[in-house]
This record gives structure tokens, C-alpha cells and sequence, in this order.
């Protein structure tokens, strides 16, 4: 089993929409959590951290599920600009960061 | 804007050539990553240095060589490189290795090899 996994999508949803995606890890002892969103042919720029009694920033909503072991991302209104690949990333302190290998998403007209 | 400044943005080179790709942090970050990302791949780890030393070489093959001077530079000095190894080139930098503050990345490095 992969440390992290995603669903690679793509997702393809329309404008205004509301869309989630989730992430699971395999490692009881992971500690820390990010979600990352990454442009075609640029860098991963970090787009929230995730906290275990959940979090918001606007329209994007993080989770934590500690005893099913994954974490989700919710995006409302979804905007054009919202089109990208969401990468997971989980981390156990002291050890190196892992990457989930994305789920693109592409918000349509 | 990022606190982390990669140089150059654009590299080609050919096989025989030797080239250096260099990152710098402002962050006071001290620990320093370089990711290589294949097109529509997942990053992958190359090295770590943590406080300037050397913390994981993720069975990176010896035609790339870190240098990390300082916990504030990383260098990738590149020589004899096959054309599988182009690829974006990334690095990054946190507060400590893996801990619980996020890592930053640079712009990165795209790299042709020829």
C-alpha cells in the first residue's frame, strides 16, 4: 500500500459547484497534514494546512479523520481559477515530508 | 512572491555538459530539499540537508551532486546527464526537516537535456 494516496481524477466539474476530494495515508503515526495545489509546469504552492478539529479558508474546507486515516478537501463555488492538481501531504515529525501523487481538477464554463 | 529564488528558471544542456542549479531560501528555514518532477509524474525526493548536512540521498544516481554551504544555499551541480533526467526541478525549504510547519517551493528549474 502507497504511504499516500489519491484519486488522480480528473474531476471535471462546472462552475459554482462544490467539490471534494479525499486523501489517505497509511501511516498511524503521520502527524502533520498540508494541502498543496499545484499549476501545469509550476511549483506546488501550499494552499492550507489541515488541523484536527478541521479548518476553513473561504471557500476550501479541510478535514482530519485520524481513525480512518485520510483527510479531505471541499471546495465551494468553484472558480476557473480553482482548475489544478491538489496534492496531499502528510508527515510524521522528524521524518520527510510525503506526496501524494495529485487529483486534478478542471472547473468548466 | 516566494522566499525561495531558484536559478536558473530554464536550462538546456547537452549529455557532456556540466551545469549548476542553485536555490536560496530568505526564510530562515533550515532545512533544504530538491524534488525532481517528471512530466505528469509525482515529485520525487532527491536529497535533503538538514542544518547543512546531509540527511537523505533517495538512491539519486552520482551524475547529480548536492552542495549545501550554508543552511541558507543548496546547490545541484549536474554532469553527464542522460535525457530521462530532464524534468522540472524543485527545491524547497521548511523550519526543520519534517516537522510541522509547511515546506516553501521555489519557482524551479526546468531542465532539457539534449
Amino acid at each position: 500500500r502507497k504511504e499516500v494516496e489519491q484519486d488522480p481524477g480528473p474531476f471535471n466539474v462546472p462552475e459554482g459547484a462544490t467539490v471534494a476530494f479525499n486523501c489517505t495515508y497509511s501511516n498511524s503515526a503521520s502527524q502533520s497534514f498540508f494541502w498543496y495545489r499545484q499549476d501545469c509546469r509550476k511549483e506546488p504552492k501550499l494552499l492550507m494546512s489541515v488541523y484536527s478539529s478541521g479548518n476553513e479558508d473561504g471557500r476550501f474546507t479541510a478535514q482530519l479523520n485520524r481513525a480512518s486515516q485520510y483527510i479531505s478537501l471541499l471546495i465551494r463555488d468553484s472558480k476557473l481559477s480553482d482548475s489544478a492538481t491538489y496534492l496531499c501531504v502528510v508527515n510524521i515529525y522528524g521524518q520527510n515530508f510525503v506526496f501524494g501523487p495529485g487529483t486534478r481538477l478542471s472547473v468548466l464554463p | 512572491e516566494t522566499g525561495v529564488t531558484q536559478t536558473p528558471r530554464h536550462l538546456v544542456m547537452g549529455m557532456t555538459n556540466k551545469k549548476s542549479l542553485k536555490c536560496e531560501q530568505h526564510l530562515g528555514h533550515n532545512a533544504m530539499y530538491w524534488y525532481k518532477q517528471s512530466a505528469k509524474k509525482p515529485l520525487e525526493l532527491m536529497f535533503v540537508y538538514n542544518f547543512k548536512e546531509q540527511t537523505e540521498n533517495n538512491s539519486v544516481p552520482s551524475r547529480f551532486s548536492p552542495e549545501c554551504p550554508n543552511s541558507s544555499h543548496l546547490f545541484l551541480h549536474l554532469h553527464t546527464l542522460q535525457p530521462e533526467d530532464s524534468a522540472l526541478y524543485l527545491c524547497a525549504s521548511s523550519q526543520g526537516q519534517g516537522g510541522f510547519q509547511p515546506q516553501h517551493f521555489g519557482d524551479g528549474t526546468r531542465l532539457s537535456i539534449l
